[in-house]
């Protein structure tokens, strides 16, 4: 089965801090997101990867970056946390360059930015 | 812009009754419509998946899904609902002409089964 595992599945930081959210995929997947999950708002995509240091903004990419600097991680940074960015992070991988293939998720990461 | 609306934030049904979840899309093109699901403390996954060969769509669990052009809907059903089915739904479309897997989600929909 293809794994995607997120580092953390509770993550408390302060405001003003560089946060670091990892995700690593075992089945070699090309494709990679980083979804922010809120009540009422549904998924909203951050950023995502097509290939191992390319980069792509989604709806939402103000605030963060992200890095790939081998094809099965994909990292999340918050430059400066804010409180507006507490949520449920998700990371998904999929398989080729075709929107057919399913999404595979993690079980993802409640951060909490006091 | 593509976009998707559910209609509906909590469904609640009995036990045994005909599951119906509501999602309209909005596309300039034929989509591809996706539905998955999340159960709680978990990621999400895959039910079912539409991308233009038949209008109904056969999932997991017992779900299915028709495609419907003219009313642009893709509700998901249950004929009869189990206690495991409660969890989050999430309905998604993606533009073929986009170009890689990028996936526009709707809200989602909380269904509760009740005894």
């Amino acid at each position: 089965d293809v794994k995607v595992t997120q580092s953390s599945r509770y993550l408390v930081k302060r405001t003003g801090e560089k946060v670091f959210l990892e995700c690593v995929q075992d089945m070699d997947h090309e494709n990679m997101f980083w979804y922010r999950q809120d009540p009422g708002l549904g998924l909203r995509l951050i950023y995502f990867s097509y290939d191992v240091k390319m980069k792509e903004k989604g709806d939402i990419p103000e605030g963060y970056s992200v890095s790939r600097e081998k094809k099965e991680r994909f990292s999340l940074i918050l430059e400066s946390a804010s409180t507006n960015q507490t949520s449920m992070y998700l990371c998904a991988s999929s398989y080729g360059h075709r929107v057919l293939e399913k999404l595979f998720f993690g079980s993802g990461t409640q951060l909490s930015v006091l | 812009a593509q976009s998707v609306t559910q209609l509906g934030s909590h469904v609640s049904v009995s036990e045994g009754a005909l599951v119906l979840l509501r999602c309209n899309y909005s596309s300039s093109v034929p989509p591809y419509l996706f539905w998955y699901v999340q159960y709680p403390n978990q990621g999400l996954q895959l039910l079912l998946k539409y991308t233009s060969a038949a209008t109904l769509v056969k999932g997991i669990n017992g779900f299915e899904a028709e495609f419907k052009k003219s009313e642009t809907s893709f509700h998901l059903t249950k004929p009869s609902a189990h206690m495991s089915d409660a969890a989050e739904y999430f309905c998604a479309v993606s533009d073929p002409l986009g170009g890689y897997n990028k996936l526009i989600f709707g809200a989602g929909t909380r269904l509760a089964v009740h005894p």
